[in-house]
Protein backbone atom coordinates (compact mmCIF):
# COMPACT_ATOMS: atom_id res chain seq x y z
CA UNK A 1 0.00 0.00 0.00
CA UNK A 2 1.69 3.30 -1.42
CA UNK A 3 -0.43 5.15 0.48
CA UNK A 4 -0.43 8.07 -2.46
CA UNK A 5 -1.25 7.40 -6.15
CA UNK A 6 0.39 9.14 -8.90
CA UNK A 7 0.04 8.96 -13.10
CA UNK A 8 2.29 6.29 -14.27
CA UNK A 9 3.93 8.66 -16.94
CA UNK A 10 3.61 12.49 -17.95
CA UNK A 11 4.89 14.43 -20.96
CA UNK A 12 5.95 17.78 -20.87
CA UNK A 13 7.48 20.23 -23.81
CA UNK A 14 11.25 21.85 -22.46
CA UNK A 15 10.58 25.38 -20.97
CA UNK A 16 6.99 24.51 -19.91
CA UNK A 17 5.77 24.34 -16.26
CA UNK A 18 5.58 20.06 -15.80
CA UNK A 19 2.38 20.00 -13.48
CA UNK A 20 2.42 16.81 -11.41
CA UNK A 21 -0.30 15.42 -9.16
CA UNK A 22 -0.58 13.25 -6.28
CA UNK A 23 -3.61 12.16 -4.53
CA UNK A 24 -3.13 11.33 -0.95
CA UNK A 25 -6.88 11.08 0.42
CA UNK A 26 -5.78 8.84 3.81
CA UNK A 27 -3.05 11.59 4.65
CA UNK A 28 -3.15 12.50 8.57
CA UNK A 29 -3.39 15.83 10.33
CA UNK A 30 0.46 15.42 11.46
CA UNK A 31 2.07 13.82 8.11
CA UNK A 32 4.24 15.64 5.56
CA UNK A 33 3.88 15.60 1.98
CA UNK A 34 7.52 14.60 0.18
CA UNK A 35 8.83 14.34 -2.84
CA UNK A 36 11.43 13.00 -4.40
CA UNK A 37 13.07 12.49 -7.83
CA UNK A 38 15.26 10.08 -9.62
CA UNK A 39 17.56 10.41 -12.07
CA UNK A 40 18.46 6.63 -13.60
CA UNK A 41 20.90 3.95 -12.06
CA UNK A 42 21.13 7.65 -8.94
CA UNK A 43 19.60 7.77 -5.94
CA UNK A 44 16.49 9.57 -5.27
CA UNK A 45 16.94 13.80 -4.69
CA UNK A 46 14.60 15.22 -2.10
CA UNK A 47 12.87 18.25 -3.94
CA UNK A 48 10.53 19.54 -1.35
CA UNK A 49 8.14 18.69 1.05
CA UNK A 50 4.97 20.60 3.11
CA UNK A 51 2.52 20.34 5.59
CA UNK A 52 -0.72 22.22 4.34
CA UNK A 53 0.75 25.53 3.12
CA UNK A 54 1.95 26.20 -0.37
CA UNK A 55 5.87 25.72 -0.52
CA UNK A 56 8.57 26.89 -3.00
CA UNK A 57 12.26 26.42 -2.93
CA UNK A 58 14.75 26.85 -6.04
CA UNK A 59 13.78 23.60 -7.79
CA UNK A 60 10.20 23.38 -7.43
CA UNK A 61 6.88 24.08 -5.77
CA UNK A 62 4.10 22.76 -3.69
CA UNK A 63 0.78 23.60 -4.07
CA UNK A 64 -1.46 21.51 -1.43
CA UNK A 65 -4.96 21.22 -1.30
CA UNK A 66 -6.92 23.01 0.99
CA UNK A 67 -8.27 19.57 2.74
CA UNK A 68 -4.82 18.41 2.07
CA UNK A 69 -6.25 14.93 0.11
CA UNK A 70 -4.48 16.40 -3.09
CA UNK A 71 -0.83 18.20 -4.42
CA UNK A 72 0.77 19.40 -7.10
CA UNK A 73 4.11 19.43 -7.58
CA UNK A 74 5.06 22.45 -10.31
CA UNK A 75 8.73 22.60 -12.21
CA UNK A 76 8.12 26.38 -13.61
CA UNK A 77 10.79 26.03 -16.33
CA UNK A 78 11.41 21.77 -17.25
CA UNK A 79 14.57 21.13 -18.73
CA UNK A 80 15.84 17.95 -20.34
CA UNK A 81 17.60 17.11 -17.01
CA UNK A 82 14.16 17.20 -15.39
CA UNK A 83 13.12 13.95 -17.36
CA UNK A 84 13.16 11.38 -14.16
CA UNK A 85 10.75 9.45 -12.14
CA UNK A 86 9.15 11.31 -9.37
CA UNK A 87 7.75 10.22 -6.04
CA UNK A 88 5.13 11.47 -3.96
CA UNK A 89 5.20 10.19 -0.05
CA UNK A 90 4.17 11.49 3.06
CA UNK A 91 5.41 10.75 6.62
CA UNK A 92 5.40 12.30 10.55
CA UNK A 93 8.10 11.82 12.96
CA UNK A 94 9.33 8.36 13.46
CA UNK A 95 7.43 7.08 10.26
CA UNK A 96 9.12 5.58 7.19
CA UNK A 97 8.45 6.73 3.71
CA UNK A 98 6.39 4.22 1.61
CA UNK A 99 7.14 4.64 -1.81
CA UNK A 100 4.89 3.93 -5.10
CA UNK A 101 6.12 3.37 -8.51
CA UNK A 102 5.91 7.40 -9.38
CA UNK A 103 5.60 9.45 -12.29
CA UNK A 104 8.03 8.95 -15.07
CA UNK A 105 8.34 12.72 -16.50
CA UNK A 106 9.70 12.83 -19.84
CA UNK A 107 11.10 16.39 -21.57
CA UNK A 108 10.67 16.54 -24.67
CA UNK A 109 12.39 19.22 -26.87
CA UNK B 1 30.60 16.44 -0.83
CA UNK B 2 29.12 15.97 2.48
CA UNK B 3 25.82 14.19 1.06
CA UNK B 4 25.53 10.32 1.95
CA UNK B 5 28.04 8.13 0.40
CA UNK B 6 27.70 4.15 -0.04
CA UNK B 7 30.24 1.77 -0.91
CA UNK B 8 30.61 -0.44 -3.47
CA UNK B 9 28.69 1.24 -6.02
CA UNK B 10 28.15 -2.09 -7.97
CA UNK B 11 28.48 -6.28 -6.55
CA UNK B 12 28.41 -8.95 -8.78
CA UNK B 13 28.39 -12.16 -6.63
CA UNK B 14 27.60 -15.58 -7.14
CA UNK B 15 24.17 -17.20 -5.33
CA UNK B 16 25.12 -18.34 -2.02
CA UNK B 17 27.97 -15.63 -1.41
CA UNK B 18 27.90 -13.00 1.50
CA UNK B 19 27.89 -9.82 0.70
CA UNK B 20 28.49 -6.54 2.06
CA UNK B 21 27.42 -3.02 1.64
CA UNK B 22 28.27 0.36 3.90
CA UNK B 23 26.24 3.79 4.23
CA UNK B 24 28.03 6.95 5.55
CA UNK B 25 25.61 9.29 6.58
CA UNK B 26 25.29 12.64 6.32
CA UNK B 27 27.42 14.14 9.23
CA UNK B 28 25.41 14.58 12.71
CA UNK B 29 22.43 12.90 11.12
CA UNK B 30 20.83 10.78 13.86
CA UNK B 31 18.65 8.43 12.14
CA UNK B 32 19.58 5.95 9.07
CA UNK B 33 17.48 4.29 6.87
CA UNK B 34 17.82 1.54 4.24
CA UNK B 35 16.15 0.62 1.17
CA UNK B 36 15.52 -1.73 -1.21
CA UNK B 37 14.71 -0.70 -5.07
CA UNK B 38 13.92 -3.29 -7.77
CA UNK B 39 13.53 -2.08 -11.53
CA UNK B 40 10.46 -0.15 -12.31
CA UNK B 41 9.00 0.02 -8.76
CA UNK B 42 9.86 2.64 -5.94
CA UNK B 43 12.12 2.24 -2.35
CA UNK B 44 10.94 -0.21 -0.29
CA UNK B 45 11.84 0.01 3.66
CA UNK B 46 13.57 -2.09 5.45
CA UNK B 47 15.21 -0.86 8.43
CA UNK B 48 16.24 1.93 10.08
CA UNK B 49 18.54 3.26 13.13
CA UNK B 50 18.07 6.30 15.50
CA UNK B 51 22.07 6.78 16.80
CA UNK B 52 23.34 2.97 17.03
CA UNK B 53 19.59 1.58 18.20
CA UNK B 54 17.69 -0.15 15.21
CA UNK B 55 14.35 0.60 15.69
CA UNK B 56 12.48 -0.96 13.02
CA UNK B 57 12.61 -3.94 10.58
CA UNK B 58 10.49 -4.59 7.90
CA UNK B 59 9.38 -8.19 7.20
CA UNK B 60 11.11 -7.79 3.73
CA UNK B 61 14.26 -7.74 5.92
CA UNK B 62 14.93 -11.48 6.34
CA UNK B 63 17.04 -13.68 8.58
CA UNK B 64 19.38 -13.43 5.76
CA UNK B 65 19.99 -9.81 5.75
CA UNK B 66 21.57 -7.87 9.16
CA UNK B 67 22.64 -4.61 9.43
CA UNK B 68 24.62 -2.65 12.26
CA UNK B 69 25.19 0.87 13.34
CA UNK B 70 27.79 0.31 15.86
CA UNK B 71 28.72 3.68 16.81
CA UNK B 72 25.70 5.65 15.55
CA UNK B 73 27.80 6.70 12.23
CA UNK B 74 28.40 4.55 9.40
CA UNK B 75 25.98 1.63 8.88
CA UNK B 76 26.53 -1.81 7.15
CA UNK B 77 24.34 -4.40 5.57
CA UNK B 78 25.15 -8.02 5.21
CA UNK B 79 23.11 -10.53 3.28
CA UNK B 80 24.33 -13.88 3.91
CA UNK B 81 23.71 -16.86 0.93
CA UNK B 82 22.72 -14.66 -1.65
CA UNK B 83 19.89 -15.94 -3.61
CA UNK B 84 19.17 -13.96 -6.85
CA UNK B 85 16.57 -13.05 -5.72
CA UNK B 86 18.13 -10.22 -3.97
CA UNK B 87 19.65 -8.30 -7.00
CA UNK B 88 18.16 -4.94 -6.33
CA UNK B 89 19.56 -1.77 -5.74
CA UNK B 90 20.19 -0.68 -1.78
CA UNK B 91 19.77 2.70 -0.78
CA UNK B 92 20.80 4.31 2.07
CA UNK B 93 19.29 7.55 3.35
CA UNK B 94 20.03 9.36 6.87
CA UNK B 95 17.61 12.52 8.59
CA UNK B 96 18.27 14.56 11.09
CA UNK B 97 15.34 14.14 13.40
CA UNK B 98 14.34 17.80 14.32
CA UNK B 99 14.19 18.13 10.65
CA UNK B 100 10.86 17.23 10.21
CA UNK B 101 12.30 13.82 9.10
CA UNK B 102 13.77 15.05 5.40
CA UNK B 103 15.52 11.69 4.06
CA UNK B 104 18.94 12.22 1.78
CA UNK B 105 19.73 9.76 0.01
CA UNK B 106 22.56 8.20 -1.01
CA UNK B 107 23.66 6.59 -4.73
CA UNK B 108 22.80 3.38 -4.12
CA UNK B 109 24.74 -0.04 -4.48
CA UNK B 110 23.52 -2.04 -7.44
CA UNK B 111 23.89 -5.82 -6.43
CA UNK B 112 23.37 -8.45 -9.22
CA UNK B 113 23.36 -12.23 -7.81
CA UNK B 114 24.30 -15.02 -10.70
Amino acid sequence: DAKTTQPTSMDCAEGRAANLPCNHSTISGNEYVYWYRQIHSQGPQYIIHGLKNNETNEMASLIITEDRKSSTLILPHATLRDTAVYYCTRGSYGQNFVFGPGTRLSVLP
Amino acid sequence: DTGVSQDPRHKITKRGQNVTFRCDPISEHNRLYWYRQTLGQGPEFLTYFQNEAQLEKSRLLSDRFSAERPKGSFSTLEIQRTEQGDSAMYLCASSLIRDQETQYFGPGTRLLVL
